[in-house]
C-alpha cells in the first residue's frame, strides 16, 4: 500500500494552455474522488468516480474540466483553456467504499497548479 | 445540502497543553460520519479521527477524542498533551451515510507554542 500518489506535484502553465493531473489511488479502491483547494480555504468537492463510472460533478466544474478514470484504476484531471483563477491545489483522495461499512477517504498530497 | 462550520480561524496552545477545538455542522440525514483531518505545512491532508453518528461513544485515538452531540450538531476535536508536531489546520468534515463526498469546513490553523 503506496498511499494515495499524484502527478505531477507542482505545474506553472501560462494562461490559456491546458494542463493534465494524474492520480494513482490506493490499490484496489473503489472511489476516487478530485477537491479543489486554495489558500486558506478547505477543499472543494468537484467530482467523483466509482471503479469507472463518474458518479457526481460539483457545479463548480465548469466545461473547461474533465476527468476520467478509465478501467476504475488511475484518473486524469484535465483543465483546458487554464485562467488565472484555476491556480489552486488540486487534491485527489480515495477510498473503499462498501454500503454496509462506509468508508474512510485518504487523501494525497495534492498537485499544485499556478496560472501566470 | 450539508454545511460544516468551524468558528475558530485560529487557535493556539502552549505546549503539553489541551486544546479543543470547535465544529458545527447542518444536515437533515440521521445517519452519517464525521471527520477530522489535519493538514501539516506540507500539505497532506492526514485522518486523525472518525465518528460514526449511530455510535453514542466517543471515538478517541490516542491524544485525539471528540465530543460528538448529535442533537446539538456539534463535534469538537480534543488534543491532550500538545505536541509541536500538532501544529497545522484541521478541517472538520462531513458524509453522509450513503457515501457521498466529505464536506468540509473552512478550517482551523493550530500553533503548539514551545
Amino acid at each position: 500500500d503506496t498511499g494515495v500518489s499524484q502527478n505531477p506535484r507542482h505545474k506553472i502553465t501560462k494562461r490559456g494552455q491546458n494542463v493534465t493531473f494524474r492520480c494513482d489511488p490506493i490499490s484496489e479502491h473503489n472511489r476516487l474522488y478530485w477537491y479543489r483547494q486554495t489558500l486558506g480555504q478547505g477543499p472543494e468537492f468537484l467530482t467523483y468516480f466509482q471503479n469507472e463510472a463518474q458518479l457526481e460533478k460539483s457545479r463548480l466544474l465548469s466545461d473547461r474540466f474533465s476527468a476520467e478514470r478509465p478501467k476504475g484504476s488511475f484518473s486524469t484531471l484535465e483543465i483546458q483553456r487554464t485562467e488565472q483563477g484555476d491556480s489552486a491545489m488540486y487534491l485527489c483522495a480515495s477510498s473503499s467504499w462498501t454500503a454496509t461499512s462506509g468508508n474512510t477517504i485518504y487523501f494525497g498530497e495534492g498537485s499544485w497548479l499556478t496560472v501566470v | 445540502a450539508q454545511t460544516v462550520t468551524q468558528s475558530q480561524p485560529e487557535m493556539s496552545v502552549q505546549e503539553a497543553e489541551t486544546v479543543t477545538l470547535s465544529c458545527t455542522y447542518d444536515t437533515s440525514e440521521s445517519n452519517y460520519y464525521l471527520f477530522w483531518y489535519k493538514q501539516p505545512p506540507s500539505r497532506q491532508m492526514i485522518l486523525v479521527i472518525r465518528q460514526e453518528a449511530y455510535k453514542q461513544q466517543n471515538a478517541t485515538e490516542n491524544r485525539f477524542s471528540v465530543n460528538f452531540q448529535k442533537a446539538a450538531k456539534s463535534f469538537s476535536l480534543k488534543i491532550s498533551d500538545s505536541q509541536l508536531g500538532d501544529t497545522a489546520m484541521y478541517f472538520c468534515a462531513f458524509m453522509a451515510r450513503g457515501g457521498t463526498p466529505l464536506v468540509f469546513g473552512k478550517g482551523t490553523r493550530l500553533s503548539v507554542i514551545a
